[in-house]
């Protein structure tokens, strides 16, 4: 089953924050973040592999709250760049058959 | 660049027609995945592939199927194509066969049925 994105839509001015949120009705044994810039391929920018780990990639990290089923991506002092749209995909129980959210598109203007 | 490599990368063809997409894989990786993603949507799960053998299928048509050869590029067959098959159809691969490790995307092959 699909996991569920919130925010759809954000904009943002630079330097502000951001937090998207991914949570599932099923037990994640996995959580991966991707961005997708319009027209290009899904970029990887982390996995989350445990319960309450936390990850961080630049100005980006992570959260997985394995009792809540959900996961939470923070985009501190956003840039430009970080335009795009993300996307969480899960892992089922049998390890396999990554499932991505419906994504969230950021916009982030000077 | 990801290391994937799918082919064509544009593809335009009429209603009832059959199609066939490419993928190779990174160097090393022994898993593939397909992915369907329509106009602004997101990325539907089509199968996955572990070493030659299929490991998982998701909402996959049945006029829709796919195989992993010997050398692990992976071929994805649309056929009686319909105007609503029109999509960008990714490719990805990763390492293991679980949801364990980064998947790497292909830049696609967009499907038009006209």
């Amino acid at each position: 089953q699909q996991p569920v994105q919130s925010p759809q839509a954000v904009i943002l001015r630079e330097g502000e924050d951001a937090v998207i949120n991914c949570s599932s009705s099923k037990a994640l044994y996995s959580v991966h973040w991707y961005r997708q810039k319009h027209g290009e391929a899904p970029v990887f920018l982390m996995i989350l592999l445990k319960g309450g780990e936390q990850k961080g990639h630049e100005k980006i990290s992570a959260s997985f709250n394995e009792k809540k089923q959900q996961s939470s991506l923070y985009l501190t002092a956003s840039q430009l760049s970080y335009s795009g749209t993300y996307f969480c995909g899960t892992g089922n129980n049998a390890g396999n058959m990554l499932t991505f959210g419906g994504g969230t598109r950021l916009m982030v203007k000077p | 660049d990801s290391g994937v490599t799918q082919t064509p990368k544009h593809l335009i063809t009429a209603t009832g027609q059959r199609v066939t997409l490419r993928c190779s894989p990174r160097s090393g990786d022994l898993s593939v995945y397909w992915y369907q993603q329509s106009l602004d949507q997101g990325l539907q799960f089509l199968i996955q592939y572990y070493n030659g053998e299929e490991r998982a299928k998701g909402n996959i048509l049945e006029r829709f199927s796919a195989q992993q050869f010997p050398d692990l590029h992976s071929e994805l067959n649309l056929s009686s194509l319909e105007l609503g098959d029109s999509a960008l159809y990714f490719c990805a691969s990763s390492v293991s066969q679980g949801a364990n490790s980064p998947l790497h995307f292909g830049n696609g092959t967009r499907l038009t049925v006209t």
